[in-house]
């Protein structure tokens, strides 16, 4: 079946500008998340959905990230007033219901702010 | 915060030879991921150890953990070509936040043919 797709694959946007990277999960996956991962590094955790509330978005930097899944299954993570230090790789992953299960993570969306 | 730390940051090797990647990480785990990274994109899931597990093997793939040391290897036998990426060790803490993974910054493996 499909894997985990994210939309655009690279995005290239000017410093204080607004962008929205877009998640499809498995079909049938609940449980869904987003990273960073900046170049040289190990992706970092973001935010975590159970169904359509996040269950912890301990991880956006601060109050320019947000992300939203309205019906439990399409993830939007938002950034406002994008910033230089936003340009990384922004990957979305999803798992079936229970927390231990495998996360399978997408592609990736390549952000560059200018 | 990273947390899996991983060793050596790049190893070159020739195809054919084994490769052998070892993590350390601090905390109490539920279990142990490796995961491959073509080209700074998407990863892919190789093998999970859990905590009370010592060995794992998956085809070429040797996964050991040792809960006392806080340390894990990843060994790619026979290795090929088509085996350069980045690989990545994460963690799933037994406590509580038991949903996100805590990566390390990854091993960069080169196989020349």
């Amino acid at each position: 079946g499909a894997g985990v797709s994210q939309t655009p694959s690279n995005k290239v946007t000017e410093k204080g500008k607004y962008v929205e990277l877009r998640c499809d999960p498995i079909s049938g996956h609940t449980a869904l998340y987003w990273y960073r991962q900046s170049l040289g590094q190990g992706p970092e955790f973001l935010i975590y959905f159970q169904g359509t509330g996040a269950a912890d978005d301990s991880g956006l930097p601060n109050d320019r990230f947000f992300a939203v899944r309205p019906e439990g299954s399409v993830s939007t993570l938002k950034i406002q007033r994008t910033e230089r230090g936003d340009s990384a790789v922004y990957l979305c992953a999803s798992s079936l219901g229970s927390v231990l299960e495998t996360q399978y993570f997408g592609p990736g969306t390549r952000l560059l702010v200018l | 915060s990273q947390q899996g730390e991983e060793d050596p940051q790049a190893l070159s090797i020739q195809e054919g030879e084994n490769a052998t990647m070892n993590c350390s990480y601090k905390t109490s785990i539920n279990n142990l991921q490796w995961y491959r990274q073509n080209s700074g994109r998407g990863l892919v899931h190789l093998i999970l150890i859990r905590s009370n597990e010592r060995e794992k093997h998956s085809g070429r793939l040797r996964v050991t953990l040792d809960t006392s040391k806080k340390s894990s290897s990843l060994l790619i036998t026979a290795s090929r070509a088509a085996d350069t990426a980045s690989y990545f060790c994460a963690t799933r803490n037994s406590g509580g936040s038991n949903y996100k993974l805590t990566f390390g910054k990854g091993t960069l493996l080169t196989v020349n043919p």
